[in-house]
């Protein structure tokens, strides 16, 4: 079985403070890990993904997030938060056996920017 | 590329009454899924078509739940006899069936049960 613990429900910073988003996983295989944003009212868009290969990911809008396998960690960072990165971010998870179809999701952390 | 579309957008509907949503996926992609999201929560898996068979369901599907891809295109997902705990976004997403293709996400639609 897999799951994903998102620490913090909610984040708060400052217009271009530094953004970090936090993310455990359990997997009893390898994963493939995926960070996702959720605007209001709107479906999942996603912002980078983690298969294999390099453990940094760069994705799209300046987020990055490293696989840290030692952790069990892929936490989602930016250096510079802008008014527009206001939104829910999930991080999930899924088997690297097989489809990527049947994602494991956290519960969201919501991030509120501040200017 | 014009995206996941799904109809309605939203639906209020009495405990008791039948619904039925649409997804209509991206035109080359052959995958289809259906997820739920409740306040508060991540989207949960429900099922999963390739093409037009539907090749897995999760538990969270009770006996209420029929989802139908006939052609293979666009699904539906009905909802008999609806009770306020189906009360959720629903999302539809779609991806190719090639390896590691990522799941492109519809906006949902927010079904309210009274």
């Amino acid at each position: 079985a897999q799951s994903v613990t998102q620490l913090g429900s909610h984040v708060s910073v400052s217009e271009g403070a530094l953004v970090l988003l936090r993310c455990n996983y359990s997997s009893s295989v390898p994963p493939y890990l995926f960070w996702y944003v959720q605007y209001p009212n709107q479906g999942l868009q996603l912002l980078l993904k983690y298969t294999t290969g390099a453990t940094l990911v760069k994705g799209i809008n300046g987020f990055e997030a490293e696989f840290k396998k030692s952790e069990t960690s892929f936490h989602l960072t930016k250096p510079s938060a802008h008014m527009s990165d206001a939104a829910e971010y999930f991080c999930a998870v899924t088997s690297s056996g097989g489809s990527n179809y049947k994602l494991t999701f956290g519960k969201g952390t919501l991030l509120t920017v501040n200017p | 590329d014009t995206g996941v579309s799904q109809d309605p957008r939203h639906k209020i509907t009495k405990r008791g009454q039948n619904v039925t949503f649409r997804c209509d996926p991206i035109s080359e992609h052959n995958r289809l899924y259906w997820y739920r999201q409740t306040l508060g929560q991540g989207p949960e898996f429900l099922t999963y078509f390739q093409n037009e068979a539907q090749l897995e369901k999760s538990r969270l599907l009770s006996d209420r739940f029929s989802a139908e891809r006939p052609k293979g295109s666009f699904s539906t997902l009905e909802i008999q006899r609806t009770e306020q705990g189906d009360s959720a976004m629903y999302l539809c997403a779609s991806s190719t069936d090639s390896y590691n293709s990522p799941l492109h996400f519809g906006n949902g639609t927010r079904l309210t049960v009274t």
